[in-house]
């Protein structure tokens, strides 16, 4: 069991530029969240989804943020136009089905915007 | 928003306890979970709890007070390692997310 995993650990981009991140929950888990962590705002929700499905992203800025799953071994989290105050570390977290309360995090993703 | 609030640090000595307060004030309520977090790593599952009472689990016990929107995390005799963020994080109703206090960093001295 490799854990969650998560893809780059660091990416550095310009402002304005697109950004996305890459995560391959534990085989088996029906349950992908993903969280961003900063200093200030400590580690906030962002979206979920189950089963694939998304189910909540009410944590997602709506303009320039977007997640996908395309199938059940893999999501992405896109920011388009990347901003200085997009700058934190995502985190990726998978739990073996809906009900379950322990969530795995992967290493996350750290992204700087110069 | 949801409301969990942490202190932001806590010292203790080896040997000793510590205890990690957490308040909440939010919209629902289906459990409390607590996670440890290194420096540079992700957050660790420790304990979930959504009963009223302390729930011992050895070198770390958890207590909840649904009506005052209470918890804490014991660490009894503390080692130099267990120098580290905890988080607490309420469990929402319906879809489980999690919303997070910004976590106590917990220093443990010789």
């Amino acid at each position: 069991n490799a854990g969650v995993i998560q893809t780059p650990r660091h990416k550095v981009t310009g402002k304005g530029q697109e950004a996305t991140l890459w995560c391959e929950p534990i085989s088996g888990h029906s349950a992908v969240f993903w969280y961003r962590q900063t200093i200030v705002q400590g580690l906030e929700f962002l979206t979920y989804f189950r089963n694939q499905a998304p189910i909540d992203d009410s944590g997602m800025p709506k303009e320039r943020f977007s997640a996908q799953m395309p199938n059940q071994s893999h999501s992405t989290l896109k920011i388009q136009s990347t901003q200085p105050q997009d700058s934190a570390v995502y985190l990726c977290a998978s739990s073996l089905r809906t009900g379950a309360y322990e969530q795995y995090f992967g290493p996350g993703t750290r992204l700087t915007v110069l | 928003g949801q409301g969990v609030e942490q202190p932001d640090n806590l010292m203790s000595v080896e040997g000793t306890f510590a205890r990690v307060n957490c308040t909440y004030s939010t919209s629902g309520f289906n459990g409390l979970s607590w996670y440890q977090q290194r420096e540079g790593h992700a957050p660790v599952f420790l304990s979930y709890v959504v009963l009223d009472g302390l729930k011992d689990s050895g070198h770390f016990s958890t207590f909840l007070s649904r009506s005052n929107g209470y918890s804490y995390l014991l660490l009894t005799e503390l080692q130099i390692k267990d120098s580290a963020s905890y988080l607490c994080a309420v469990r929402m109703p319906n879809y489980n997310v999690l919303y997070f206090g910004s976590g106590t960093k917990l220093t443990v001295e010789p």
